[in-house]
């Protein structure tokens, strides 16, 4: 199984500020990796597919870069609605995947 | 507009079964599979299993095996999961979400809360 790990745990920024999430893949994924954002008692909303691609209606502050085994989801400048939960997942294996652990983005 | 709507929360003792539905519109049911993810309180998200809308084949995460069963009904375009002997760490939300090949999962239905509890 490909094991997905997220760090950190937990990013404590302020509005405005740049986030930087990564993902690390136990082995190659190629590019089939995607971010998701959930929000408390939400489900989950796809952001960025096959490593670098912004899904229909996402805003262009959040990009995502990366191949093989490690991966960035960026977020150029916090917005307070940005505040939430961020999962990689993995779909090399399809139909199988793989969520990585998670970031919490806090308010600091 | 594409939309998965999910059957409501359930609270089931140990031992027992329980059957979730996710109820899709908005698009060609049978040109897409339908995954299943669960999280369990304040965790993670766990891929449950897949199942193809087209032809029925499904592909289980390998901790559920023997437990889990997906199926399909095109003439509703209606998705089905059903876990059987339920324990108290399948307590969970779980989702449906749409599922190409290769592509990631780009709708979700809004969650079923499934309580094991005696």
């Amino acid at each position: 199984e490909i094991v997905l790990t997220q760090s950190p745990a937990t990013l404590s920024l302020s509005p405005g500020e740049r986030a930087t999430l990564s993902c690390r893949a136990s082995q190659s994924v190629s590019s089939y990796l995607a971010w998701y954002q959930q929000k408390p008692g939400q489900a989950p909303r796809l952001l960025i597919y096959d490593a670098s691609n912004r899904a229909t209606g996402i805003p262009a502050r959040f990009s995502g870069s990366g191949s093989g085994t490690d991966f960035t989801l960026t977020i150029s400048s916090l917005e307070p609605e940005d505040f939430a939960v961020y999962y990689c997942q993995q779909r090399s294996n399809w139909p199988q995947c793989t969520f990585g652990g998670g970031t919490k983005v806090e308010i600091k | 507009q594409v939309q998965l709507v999910q059957s409501g929360a359930e609270v089931k003792k140990p031992g027992a079964s329980v059957k979730v539905s996710c109820k899709a519109s908005g698009y060609t049911f049978t040109s897409y599979g339908i995954s299943w993810v669960r999280q369990a309180p304040g965790q993670g998200l766990e891929w449950m299993g897949w199942i193809s809308a087209y032809n029925g084949n499904t592909n289980y995460a390998q901790k559920l095996q023997g437990r889990v069963t997906m199926t399909t009904d095109t003439s509703t375009s209606t998705a089905y999961m059903e876990l059987r002997s339920l324990r108290s760490d399948d307590t969970a939300v779980y989702y449906c979400a749409r599922d190409g090949d290769y592509a990631p999962n780009d709708y979700w239905g809004q969650g079923t809360l499934v309580t094991v509890s005696s």
